[in-house]
């Protein structure tokens, strides 16, 4: 059975990094591309980046480039988004979620998220 | 990027009714577009993906049509556990969208 648990959120200053991990399992990790899709409170989903089964391609959302990194070890089957310089409107819970044909197509499984909030 | 619109934003019907919810894109996605249900503090579901591939275990009352443009979410026969809001996603490139969603109340 598919399992992917988010953590690594929590409350964080402007300006501030935080690094969320994302723990797969039931599945071959390494042979599946990762999503991060975001969703601000009371608001809809957001896409923010993705990252090839081998780690060797990642695309980002326009609002989160050159301050998110997404990286992933398939030795230990975890996939991470190191956040830097964040912003308030960074405030949202962060979904990892498997990609359903390998590395292209849509998000079959998802985690159950974790909250970030960015506040001073 | 491009944009997904949906219609309508919020739709109330009854137990038993069919609705329809349709997807926009802004150019054409060919079929790459999936459905999403999303309950209150839960993360999303697959509903459809390819446009009109129902995921597996998903109810026969569900039903997606569409490619190109203009798509379409179809409840044949609303249960009390379709009260949700609905996603549409292009997966056509990056970055990928969603639509705005559509939540889907009791009358």
């Amino acid at each position: 059975q598919v399992h992917l648990v988010e953590s690594g959120g929590g409350v964080v200053q402007p300006g501030g990094s935080l690094r969320l991990s994302c723990t797969a399992s039931g599945f071959t990790f390494g042979s599946y591309g990762i999503h991060w899709v975001r969703q601000a409170p009371g608001k809809g989903l957001e896409w923010v980046a993705f990252i090839r089964d081998d780690g060797g391609s990642q695309y980002y959302a326009d609002s989160v480039k050159g301050r998110f990194t997404i990286s992933r070890d398939n030795s230990e089957n975890t996939l991470y988004l190191q956040m830097n310089s964040l912003r308030v409107e960074d405030t949202a819970v962060y979904y990892c979620a498997k990609v359903y044909g390998g590395n292209s197509g849509c998000n079959d499984h998802w985690g159950q998220g974790t909250l970030v909030t960015v506040s001073s | 990027a491009i944009q997904m619109t949906q219609s309508p934003s919020s739709l109330s019907a009854s137990t038993g009714d069919r609705v329809t919810i349709t997807c926009r894109a802004s150019q054409g996605i060919s079929s790459y577009l999936a459905w999403y249900e999303q309950k209150p503090g839960k993360a999303p579901k697959l509903l459809i993906y390819a446009a009109s591939t129902l995921q597996s275990g998903v109810p026969s009352r569900f039903s997606g049509s569409g490619s190109g443009t203009d798509f379409t979410l179809t409840i044949s026969c609303l249960q009390s556990e379709d009260f949700a809001t609905y996603y549409c996603q292009q997966y056509y490139s990056y970055p990928q969208t969603f639509g705005q969603g559509t939540k889907l109340e009791i009358k």
